[in-house]
C-alpha cells in the first residue's frame, strides 16, 4: 500500500518558470489538500479538495492553482515560480475530511525557486 | 497572528527525561486537537488527538487540553533517543482546514 506519493522529491526552479508538483493517493480518499512547510511558520494550507471537482482556497492560496478531476490525483500548479514559494510542499489525504480522522502526508517536494 | 502558536524550541533533554511541549490557541470554535510527529526529511504523522478539554494517555504520550485558558500540551515519559524529532500541534473547528503551530524541535540524547 503506497499511501501518498509526491512527485518530484527535489525541484530547482528559476523566477517566472512553471511546474506542477503531482501528488496520488491510492486509499481512495475524498478529501486531499496541499501544505507548505517553513521555518518558524509550520504547515500553512494552500487548497483542499472534498471531491472530484470540488476544490477550496485555505490560508495562502495565491500563486498556486489546484484540480481534482479525479479522486486519486491533486496536483499543484505554480504558474509563475517566485523566490517567496521557495519551501517544503506536502501534500495530505483523509477519508472525507471530517474532524477527527486522521490526515495522511506524503514525504514532501522540496522547493528551491531562485 | 497565527491561529496556533507554538514555542519553536528547539529543545533537548537526556534520554529517560520527562518532554513538556505546549501550544496556545485563539479560535474558540476549536474542537478537536491533535498532535504530529515529523521525522527529518519525513512528512508528518498522526501522534494523538483529543477533542474538547481533558486527557488522553497512549503508552508514554499523554496530551492534554484546557479549553477555559486555551491551551495544548503533550508529555512523554522516559524519552528515547527515537523520540528525537519534530512536534507539531494543530487544531481544527467544523471546517475541513486544520491549523498547524509552527513546531518544536526535540532531541534526545543517549
Amino acid at each position: 500500500n503506497a499511501g501518498v506519493t509526491q512527485t518530484p522529491k527535489f525541484q530547482v526552479l528559476k523566477t517566472g518558470q512553471s511546474m506542477t508538483l503531482q501528488c496520488a493517493q491510492d486509499m481512495n480518499h475524498e478529501y486531499m489538500s496541499w501544505y507548505r512547510q517553513d521555518p518558524g511558520m509550520g504547515l500553512r494550507l494552500i487548497h483542499y479538495s472534498v471531491g472530484a471537482g470540488i476544490t477550496d482556497q485555505g490560508e495562502v492560496p495565491n500563486g498556486y492553482n489546484v484540480s481534482r478531476s479525479t479522486t486519486e490525483d491533486f496536483p499543484l500548479r505554480l504558474l509563475s515560480a517566485a523566490p517567496s514559494q521557495t519551501s517544503v510542499y506536502f501534500c495530505a489525504s483523509s477519508y472525507s475530511g471530517q474532524m477527527n480522522e486522521k490526515l495522511f502526508f506524503g514525504s514532501g517536494t522540496q522547493l528551491s525557486v531562485l | 497572528q497565527k491561529e496556533v502558536e507554538q514555542d519553536p524550541g528547539p529543545l533537548s533533554v537526556p534520554e529517560g527525561a520527562i518532554v513538556s511541549l505546549n501550544c496556545t490557541y485563539s479560535n474558540s470554535a476549536f474542537q478537536y486537537f491533535m498532535w504530529y510527529r515529523q521525522y527529518s526529511r519525513k512528512g508528518p504523522e498522526l501522534l494523538m488527538y483529543t477533542y474538547s478539554s481533558g486527557n488522553k494517555e497512549d503508552g508514554r504520550f499523554t496530551a492534554q487540553v484546557d479549553k477555559s485558558s486555551k491551551y495544548i500540551s503533550l508529555f512523554i515519559r522516559d524519552s528515547q533517543p527515537s523520540d528525537s524529532a519534530t512536534y507539531l500541534c494543530a487544531s481544527r473547528s467544523n471546517d475541513y482546514k486544520l491549523s498547524f503551530g509552527a513546531g518544536t524541535t526535540v532531541t534526545v540524547r543517549a
